[in-house]
């Protein structure tokens, strides 16, 4: 069936550091890709997404390039900010058994410190 | 515009007991999902309602769990009787329509505590 598997957190980093946050996932169709955020107190909201192979979603410099050949999707921000504390999501949506489905990744906590 | 609202935003119950939680989507989605974090772990898919017809509800874990949307507007679900391992966040989602490239628009979901 269907999975994502996403770097287990915490990560914690400095400002302006670079990010990356490892997402890899199994399907067996041809799923669309998405990255969603979680700020303290709040929903999930979308971040980016791709929804065929070599698309590059990208979005308040966040970046995800979808890899077929390896099966991934790895978020990434050149340089962190103290605002960008929130726990990330790593997501597919494909349809299985006549129906469309989300698959989500268990989340990587990001805590970036002044 | 309003955005997807759950209520309440935490609920401590004992195990044994019912609880009922809420979610408004937003206006005019048609699409409403309800599902569920567990302890730090995925979120997991518990059903998807299309209207008030339930379109997909195979992640529902058991038959204590009921979910109903009156009228294809809001949307309950009811746990009863409450268990331990029912605790978690209960987060619901809409989206206007279906399709593998679909944004979903989240609440910010329920704390359920079963004591």
């Amino acid at each position: 069936g269907n999975s994502v598997t996403q770097m287990e957190g915490p990560v914690t980093l400095s400002e302006e550091a670079f990010l990356t946050i490892n997402c890899t996932y199994t399907a067996t169709g041809y799923p669309s890709l998405f990255w969603y955020v979680q700020y303290p107190g709040e929903g999930l909201q979308l971040l980016l997404k791709a929804t065929k192979a070599d698309d590059k979603g990208s979005n308040k410099g966040f970046e995800a390039t979808y890899r077929k050949e390896t099966t991934s999707f790895h978020l990434e921000k050149g340089s962190v900010q103290v605002s960008d504390s929130a726990v990330y999501f790593c997501a597919l949506s494909d349809k299985t058994s006549g129906t469309y489905k989300y698959i989500f990744g268990t989340g990587t906590r990001l805590k970036v410190l002044a | 515009e309003a955005g997807v609202t759950q209520f309440p935003s935490h609920s401590v119950i004992e195990k044994g007991q019912t609880v009922t939680l809420r979610c408004d989507p937003i206006s005019g989605h048609d699409n409403l999902y309800w599902y569920r974090r567990v302890m730090g772990k995925e979120i997991k898919f518990l059903l998807h309602f299309v209207k008030e017809s339930k379109q997909d509800e195979s992640g529902m874990p058991n038959n204590r769990f009921l979910a109903e949307r009156t009228g294809g507007t809001y949307s309950t679900l009811k746990v009863q009787p409450a268990e331990l391992e029912d605790s978690g966040v209960y987060f619901c989602a809409s989206s206007p329509r279906t399709g593998t490239n679909e944004k979903l628009f989240f609440g910010s979901g329920t704390q359920l505590s079963v004591l």
